[in-house]
């Protein structure tokens, strides 16, 4: 079955960087377009980045803009984010989410926490 | 930036119907999405392209799309479907994914 599991979790302090994996299994990696999605403490879902099965074509919020960027290793089938100066308003659980036609997310992973605190 | 407004809460006795409702502007035109976000756990997808579901979600879910609003409907309420719903679209004019702001079911 389908299976995606987020690493990289944690605490670290406001204007450094922190890089989040995504273990994906159960299915043709390099055939999907993957996102990350994130989720602030008692707040609703945000969407974060997505990414083209190839790695073509990557979009992100205006919230992180120019401060994450979203990659993939498709012989290991493993998304990355790469968040630099981060801010407390990046505490949040962040999940990795496959995408399929239409736009919709079928599948998540559980999420890793981040907690921006000095 | 596209905006999608949904109720904070709808509260419904077991075996009755909720209705979950999503507005944007022309949603009509848009393929929308739901998902059920239980406590503690990760969204599951209940809706995609307006009314389809994907396998192992009951038919007691369902959902239209017209005009400027989306509806999820949830008929013979259970306990088990206390959760929190979210719509959400893909903007074809900025490329972004949006999620409406949430509405927590509240079986009574």
């Amino acid at each position: 079955q389908v299976r995606l599991v987020e690493s990289g979790g944690g605490v670290v302090q406001p204007g450094r960087s922190l890089r989040l994996s995504c273990a994906a299994s159960g299915f043709t990696f390099s055939s999907y377009t993957l996102h990350w999605v994130r989720q602030a403490p008692g707040k609703g879902l945000e969407w974060v980045a997505v990414l083209s099965f190839d790695g073509s074509h990557k979009y992100y919020a205006d919230s992180v803009k120019g401060r994450f960027t979203i990659s993939r290793d498709n012989s290991k089938n493993t998304l990355y984010l790469q968040m630099n100066s981060l801010t407390a308003e990046d505490t949040a659980v962040y999940f990795c989410a496959r995408g399929i036609s239409g736009g919709s997310f079928d599948n998540w992973g559980q999420g890793t926490l981040i907690t921006v605190s000095s | 930036s596209y905006v999608l407004t949904q109720p904070p809460s709808v509260s419904v006795a077991p075996g009755e119907t909720a209705k979950i409702t999503c507005g944007g502007n022309n949603i009509g035109s848009k393929s929308v999405h739901w998902y059920q976000q239980r406590p503690g756990q990760a969204p599951v997808l209940v809706i995609y392209y307006d009314t389809d579901r994907p396998s192992g979600i009951p038919e007691r879910f369902s959902g239209s799309n017209s005009g400027n609003t989306a509806t999820l409907t949830i008929s013979r309420v259970e306990a088990g479907d206390e959760a929190d719903y979210y719509c959400q679209v893909w903007d074809s004019n900025s490329d972004h994914y949006v999620f409406g702001t949430g509405t927590k079911v509240t079986v009574l």
